[in-house]
């Protein structure tokens, strides 16, 4: 159990347009889920924190026009990447915490975003 | 501030053991996580100690003393496939979770 889905595992845009991220809860109701991004050889960054049917809470530093987040349901949480850069080029991962359980996130594989 | 430190690097020998360090400061303890990562994947759960001790999970054990602020991962009988990142991360008092830079462990035949 516990299985978080992410789409699409790679993605290959060009400079100044948008790309969307969807993760997904398989088999159970995530009331929280986070979005975190990786650079290469770094450890992960937590760029938001989202609840069902809320506004996210973005980290400092994190561009909330840039990175919009939308939660719509407890089951998929979405990451759209605005007028996207070079320099937003990296890997994304998003995992997910049930309403139940305080303390475990389920991860997702990740999305290898790659700006040309 | 919130902080946790981990070696960056560790390079040890198949069939050996390794233990990998982690100190913590942070702004309320409600328990330390140990994640294994491999290049170009997701991290996947390893252990979780909240109380102060040793769990003990197959060849992995993790260690935690609350007071010194100080975990260890323990990896028995490495195999070549325990080669990955191996990150410790701390949940503060708001549930969130603070996490290390990340232990790269190379393991040579």
């Amino acid at each position: 159990g516990a299985v978080v889905s992410q789409h699409p595992s790679w993605v290959i845009c060009k400079s100044g347009t948008s790309v969307k991220i969807e993760c997904r809860s398989l088999d159970f109701q995530a009331t929280t889920m986070f979005w975190y991004r990786q650079f290469p050889k770094q450890s992960l960054m937590l760029m938001a924190t989202s609840n069902e049917g809320s506004k996210a809470t973005y980290e400092q530093g994190v561009e909330k026009d840039k990175f919009l987040i939308n939660h719509a349901s407890l089951t998929l949480s979405t990451l759209t990447v605005t007028s996207a850069h070079p320099e937003d080029s990296s890997f994304y991962i998003c995992s997910a915490r049930d309403g139940g359980d305080h303390y475990e996130q389920y991860f997702g594989p990740g999305t290898r975003l790659t700006v040309t | 501030g919130q902080n946790i430190d981990q070696p960056t690097e560790m390079t040890a020998t198949e069939g050996a053991i390794v233990q990998i360090n982690c100190t913590y400061q942070t702004s309320g303890f409600n328990g330390l996580f140990w994640y294994q990562q491999h290049a170009g994947e997701a991290p996947t759960f390893l252990s979780y100690n909240v109380l102060d001790g040793l769990e003990e999970k197959g060849r992995f054990s993790s260690f935690l003393s609350r007071s010194k602020g100080y975990s260890y991962l323990l990896l028995k009988e490495l195999q070549m496939k325990d080669s990955a990142s191996y990150l410790c991360a701390v949940m503060d008092s708001n549930y969130q979770l603070i996490w290390g830079a990340g232990t790269k462990l190379i393991i040579k035949p």
